[in-house]
């Protein structure tokens, strides 16, 4: 079975500083995908970013990117010059890429809050 | 990316009565999803929306409870019947072109059971 935990239920950053929401996964398949997830307080889900295990590289998305781990099984996702319109709840979610049927596994969130 | 409307984005209901809601994609994509977020919690998924044959649910997900449409390769529909208090969630369509294609998410649907 497929696991994902977010340790942080909640983080504060300051504006413009980078920030780390941590993201580890158990899973025994050999090929899977790892996404981030952002849902502000008007309750949509906004895809922020997407990691392949098979990926070489980690991903990068202008401000977000994907520090993929994966002898650790971590996929922690790094936003840097925070702003104040990311205050917003973050997922970390897992697809089985073999059999999977593109259904995800979500974590139980980071509340994330940027301060001035 | 593909764009989904998801209607109503937000109800309050009696109990025992019922609510369909509509997630219309931009495009024709070959899979549709349907999800639940309790309040504070994550999101768990209720079904899998097959084109012109029925849903496939998850455990603790049944038809009866949760019957979906989906007439076409664009539009599902979700329908919470006989609603208790209980199903007071956020309600998300998702839709992916292919099976290892990214899960875009409409907008949700905010359902208030009293």
């Amino acid at each position: 079975a497929q696991k994902i935990t977010q340790t942080q239920p909640g983080m504060f950053v300051q504006e413009k500083e980078a920030v780390t929401l941590d993201c580890t996964y158990d899973t025994s398949d050999p090929s899977y995908g790892l996404f981030w997830y952002k849902q502000p307080s008007s309750g949509e889900m906004i895809f922020l970013i997407y990691q392949g295990s098979y990926d070489q590289q980690n991903a990068t998305e202008g401000r977000y990117s994907l520090n993929f781990q994966k002898a650790r099984k971590s996929a922690n996702l790094v936003i840097s010059a925070s702003q104040l319109g990311d205050s917003a709840m973050y997922f970390c979610a897992m697809r089985r890429s073999v059999g999977g049927g593109n259904k995800l596994t979500f974590g139980t969130g980071t509340q994330l809050k940027v301060e001035l | 990316s593909a764009v989904i409307s998801q209607k109503p984005s937000r109800d309050i209901c009696q109990r025992g009565t019922s609510l369909t809601i509509q997630c219309q994609v931009d495009s024709q994509v070959t899979m549709m999803f349907w999800y639940r977020q309790q309040p504070g919690q994550s999101l768990t998924l209720i079904a899998t929306a097959n084109q012109g044959s029925e849903a496939t649910y998850e455990s603790g997900f049944v038809i009866d409870k949760f019957p979906i449409s989906r007439p076409n390769l664009t539009f599902s529909t979700l329908t919470v019947s006989n609603m208790s208090p209980e199903d007071s969630s956020i309600y998300l369509c998702s839709a992916a072109r292919g099976a290892n294609e990214k899960l875009f998410f409409g907008s949700g649907t905010q359902l208030s059971v009293l």
